[in-house]
């Protein structure tokens, strides 16, 4: 069966400090991969989606990253963190052939920037 | 494209009452809906979802939702609560037209449901 990852659960980071955050998944090949983020109170944003290595598409303008160095990873990244990163990000995988659009996700990492 | 709202950002309820959330969609297209669950510090679950077939779909946990094209709503039911069934819930909506080129599926803004002893 399937399985997602995502690392580290819980993260405190200063301002102006970089920042990684990590998903992989496993069971499937080639799957299409998402970063969402959740601020305090508000619904689910969609960052990135990736249909394959090293193919990546931004949704929102931001100072925030990702990369696929690897088919069944996903990384999120930024260089100097804003009090307004802070939230709960979450990785997501769906199926790139055949897919209903269902997506699978992880359990979240909450970044919290002072 | 598609779009999705729930109507409701709260709903408080008491414990073995009945609950409706409310979700409705726009799209020019045939979709595939449906609803997830996001419990405290949690990521979404799936509840149910409508692909095809009876408009009367049956998910986890007792929830129930049914797909009324005319109205294009698809509005989740549970016919007695209780206080474990407090979350947040996701109404989503994916286009056919885009399968295979990632990025298929819109959320709701999101419902909390208050459950209260």
């Amino acid at each position: 069966s399937q399985t997602i990852h995502q690392w580290p659960a819980t993260l405190v980071q200063p301002v102006g400090s970089p920042l990684s955050l990590e998903c992989t998944v496993e069971g499937t090949s080639n799957p299409n991969l998402y970063w969402y983020r959740q601020a305090a109170g508000r619904g689910l944003q969609l960052l990135f989606y990736s249909v394959g290595i090293g193919q990546i598409s931004s949704e929102v303008p931001q100072n925030l990253s990702a990369s696929r160095p690897q088919d069944r990873q996903f990384i999120l990244s930024s260089k100097k963190l804003l009090l307004s990163d802070s939230g709960f990000y979450l990785c997501a995988w769906d199926e790139s052939l055949g897919s209903t659009g269902e997506l699978f996700f992880g359990e979240g990492s909450r970044l919290t920037v002072l | 494209a598609q779009s999705v709202t729930q109507l409701d950002s709260q709903v408080p309820v008491f414990e073995e009452a009945p609950v409706e959330l409310r979700c409705n969609y726009s799209s020019s297209v045939s979709v595939y809906l449906f609803w997830y669950v996001q419990y405290p510090n949690q990521g979404l679950q799936l509840l149910l979802k409508y692909l095809s077939g009876s408009t009367l779909v049956k998910g986890i946990n007792g929830f129930e939702a049914e797909f009324n094209k005319s109205q294009t709503s698809f509005h989740l039911r549970k016919p007695s609560v209780h206080i474990s069934d407090t979350a947040e819930y996701f109404c989503a909506v994916s286009d056919y037209l885009q399968r295979g080129a990632g990025n298929m599926l819109t959320f709701g803004g999101g419902t909390r449901l208050m459950v209260k002893p």
